[in-house]
């Protein structure tokens, strides 16, 4: 999986938007871009996924950058329940065995404030 | 609707121990089954991969095993259990498809404290 570039920590306001950066300057054209979260002492979960546009769902959204650079994960009220390791992970779905492992980097640790 | 199952929750074994955790899938076909490790305060290691019934894929030498007798159900074992075996350990399910792009769905993890 290609490589994605993270910060170590974040820090939000309940109730306030927050905007996730992940870098992914080397993604390739069958890379899909991943967003999970863990809780803490839980299994991570998906968040969501996008390839070029941007994604909505009833977790979050999923900003792209035109040319796939970048991509910026956006909670759009944050709760307290929010507070997670944020990972961005890279998806290369043109088969083979990459295509087999989802490799998780360190994440992005959001603290959410009361 | 596709569940995943993994127990048990926590356990608690002296070196040298062997080891059995299990994992199951339910509601789909033909997953690929994933086993991961987290030690304490670390990220997630991807141990071992399955694309199907008695395929295993190691990523990393260890003190570790993994085995697919039937196509929903994942083991992870060891003969011989090391203080370094602690962490938290985490079965996880995809499909997968040339072109096609799934979510995984992970288990409520294994708690396992080596003393």
């Amino acid at each position: 999986d290609a490589k994605t570039t993270q910060p170590n920590s974040m820090e939000s306001n309940e109730e306030e938007p927050v905007h996730l950066p992940c870098n992914h300057s080397t993604i390739s054209g069958t890379d899909y871009i991943h967003w999970y979260r863990q809780l803490p002492s839980q299994g991570p979960e998906y968040v969501i996924h996008g390839l070029t546009s941007n994604v909505n769902n009833r977790m979050a959204s999923l900003a792209i950058a035109e040319d796939r650079k970048s991509s910026t994960l956006i909670l759009h009220r944050a709760t307290l329940r929010d507070a997670a390791v944020y990972y961005c992970i890279l998806r290369d779905v043109a088969g083979g065995g990459s295509n087999y492992k989802l490799t998780f980097g360190k994440g992005t640790l959001l603290t959410v404030n009361p | 609707s596709q569940t995943i199952h993994q127990w048990p929750a926590t356990l608690v074994q002296p070196v040298g121990s062997p080891l059995s955790l299990e994992c199951t899938v339910e509601g789909t076909s033909n997953p690929n089954l994933y086993w991961y490790r987290q030690a304490a305060g670390r990220g997630l290691q991807l141990l071992f991969y399955s694309v199907g019934i008695g395929q295993i894929s190691s990523e990393v030498p260890q003190n570790l095993s993994a085995s697919r007798p039937q196509d929903r159900q994942f083991i992870l074992s060891s003969k011989k259990l090391l203080l370094s075996d602690s962490g938290f350990y985490l079965c996880a399910w995809t499909l997968t498809g040339a072109g096609q792009n799934y979510g995984y769905t992970f288990g409520s993890g294994t708690r396992l404290t080596v003393v």
